[in-house]
C-alpha cells in the first residue's frame, strides 16, 4: 500500500544542536515530496518542496532535505536548531500524475535550552 | 496576492448542528482540495473539486459530508448533525491546474471544528 512513514513520534534536541527528521514513502514511481512546519493551533507552513533535478533541496529558515531514491528517504535537515523551531513537522507526497497529498503522523519537535 | 482563505478559523456547533466551512482559493486557482487533521494526526486527503464538478471524494465519508465548488464563490465543506468525532481541523488547499504546477497546493490556515 502506499505510505508515508515518519518513524519517530517526537524528538527532543538541544538549542544549537543538528537536527534530522526521517522519512519514507512507498511508492512504485518517485513522487513528488514535501516537508511542512505546523506551529500548534496554525496552518501549515511549505519548508521545502523537491519535485526533480538536484537531490539536494533547499528551504527556508536553514532547513535543507536529501531525497535518496535507493533508500525512498527524503530527511529533513538542518544544522542548528533554534528554539522558534519546536512545532510539527510533516512529510508529505503526491504521487506522481497523481494530485492527493499523502501525508506521514508528523514529528513533534522539542527544542531544550 | 492572497493566499487561500478559510473562514471561520474556529466554529463550535453542538452535536446534531450543521456545520459549514468556507474555502476561497488562491486568485487563479480553479481547483481545491479539503484535507481532515484529526488531534494528534497528519492530514487525510477528503475530497478534490473544480468548478462545479467534484473530482475525487474518495475520501469523504459517505454519510452526513458533502462538498462543492460554485461557479462563484467559495467552496463548502458541510457537515450535517455533526457529532464528537467530527472534531478536528479541516483544511483546504488550491492549485491552479496544469502539468507542472498541478501538483502544488497552497494551505490555508485551517478552520477547527469542535463540537460540544
Amino acid at each position: 500500500a502506499q505510505s508515508v512513514t515518519q518513524p519517530d513520534i517526537h524528538i527532543t534536541v538541544s538549542e544549537g544542536a543538528s537536527l534530522e527528521l526521517r522519512c519514507n514513502y512507498s511508492y512504485g514511481a518517485t513522487p513528488y515530496l514535501f516537508w511542512y512546519v505546523q506551529s500548534p493551533g496554525q496552518g501549515l507552513q511549505l519548508l521545502l518542496k523537491y519535485f526533480s533535478g538536484d537531490t539536494l533541496v533547499q528551504g527556508i529558515k536553514g532547513f535543507e532535505a536529501e531525497f535518496k531514491r535507493s533508500q525512498s528517504s527524503f530527511n529533513l535537515r538542518k544544522p542548528s536548531v533554534h528554539w522558534s523551531d519546536a512545532a510539527e513537522y510533516f512529510c508529505a507526497v503526491v504521487p506522481t500524475g497523481g494530485f492527493k497529498t499523502i501525508f506521514g503522523a508528523g514529528t513533534r519537535l522539542f527544542v531544550k535550552a | 496576492n492572497a493566499g487561500v482563505m478559510q473562514n471561520p478559523r474556529h466554529l463550535v456547533r453542538r452535536r446534531g448542528q450543521e456545520a459549514r466551512l468556507r474555502c476561497s482559493p488562491m486568485k487563479g486557482h480553479s481547483h481545491v482540495y479539503w484535507y481532515r487533521q484529526l488531534p494528534e494526526e497528519g492530514l487525510k486527503f477528503m475530497v478534490y473539486l473544480q468548478k462545479e464538478n467534484i473530482i475525487d471524494e474518495s475520501g469523504m465519508p459517505k454519510e452526513r459530508f458533502s462538498a462543492e465548488f460554485p461557479k462563484e464563490g467559495p467552496s463548502i465543506l458541510r457537515i450535517q448533525q455533526v457529532v464528537r468525532g467530527d472534531s478536528a481541523a479541516y483544511f483546504c488547499a488550491s492549485s491552479p491546474g496544469g502539468s507542472k504546477s498541478y501538483n502544488e497546493q497552497f494551505f490555508g490556515p485551517g478552520t477547527r471544528l469542535t463540537v460540544l
